[in-house]
C-alpha cells in the first residue's frame, strides 16, 4: 500500500465549478500535512499547508481528520489557471523528507 | 533570482555514462533535499543534507547513486553507469529550518538515458 493516495483523475470540470479532492495516509505519526501544485513539466509549488482546524485561502479550502487519517481539497468557482495536478503531501518528522500522493490531474474546461 | 537552481535542465545521455547535477538552494536555507520524479507519479525523496551533512538516504538510492554537500551550500547528485530506469525529473528542494518550514523546489533536471 502507498503511504499517501490520491485519485489520479483526471478531473474535467468547467469554469466555475466546485471541485473536491481526496486523500488518505497510512502513516498515522504524520506530522504536517499540505497541498502542493505542479504545472506541466514545472516543479511542485506549495498550494497550502492544512491544519486540522481546517484552513481557507480565496477559493481553495484544506481539511484534515487525523482520526480518518484523511485530507481534502475544495476549489471553489474553478478558474481555466486552477488547471494543473494537484499533489498530496505529507511529513513524518518537521524538517524531514515530503511523501507525495500520486497527484490528482484536473483540467477546467471553459 | 534568489530561488532554487538546477544545473542542467536537460541531460541526454547513453547508458553506462555517469552523469553529475548541481543544486544551488536558497542562500539562507540550512537543509537541501533530492527527489526523483516519474511520468504520472508525484516526486520520491532520493536523500537530504543538514548543512554539509547527509542525514537520510532512502533505499532507492543505490550504490550507483551519491550526492554531497560538501560545504553546506549547493550540492551534487552524480550517477554511475547510468540505466534507462533512471530517466526522470530530478527535483531538488531547499528549506530554511525552522519548524513547519515550507521546502521549496527548483525547476528540475531532466535526465533521459538512451
Amino acid at each position: 500500500r502507498k503511504e499517501v493516495e490520491q485519485d489520479p483523475g483526471p478531473f474535467n470540470v468547467p469554469e466555475g465549478a466546485t471541485v473536491a479532492f481526496n486523500c488518505t495516509y497510512s502513516n498515522s505519526a504524520s506530522q504536517s500535512f499540505f497541498w502542493y501544485r505542479q504545472d506541466c513539466r514545472k516543479e511542485p509549488k506549495l498550494l497550502m499547508s492544512v491544519y486540522s482546524s481546517g484552513n481557507e485561502d480565496g477559493r481553495f479550502t484544506a481539511q484534515l481528520n487525523r482520526a480518518s487519517q484523511y485530507i481534502s481539497l475544495l476549489i471553489r468557482d474553478s478558474k481555466l489557471s486552477d488547471s494543473a495536478t494537484y499533489l498530496c503531501v505529507v511529513n513524518t518528522y518537521l524538517g524531514g523528507k515530503l511523501i507525495f500522493g500520486q497527484g490528482t490531474e484536473l483540467s477546467v474546461k471553459p | 533570482d534568489t530561488g532554487v537552481s538546477q544545473n542542467p535542465r536537460h541531460k541526454i545521455t547513453k547508458r553506462g555514462q555517469n552523469v553529475t547535477f548541481r543544486c544551488d538552494p536558497i542562500s539562507e536555507h540550512n537543509r537541501l533535499y533530492w527527489y526523483r520524479q516519474t511520468l504520472g507519479q508525484g516526486p520520491e525523496f532520493l536523500t537530504y543534507f543538514q548543512n554539509e551533512a547527509q542525514l537520510e538516504k532512502s533505499r532507492l538510492l543505490s550504490d550507483r547513486f551519491s550526492a554531497e554537500r560538501p560545504k553546506g551550500s549547493f550540492s551534487t547528485l552524480e550517477i554511475q553507469r547510468t540505466e534507462q530506469g533512471d530517466s526522470a525529473m530530478y527535483l531538488c528542494a531547499s528549506s530554511g529550518g525552522q519548524v513547519r518550514e515550507t521546502q521549496y523546489f527548483g525547476p528540475g533536471t531532466r535526465l533521459l538515458v538512451l
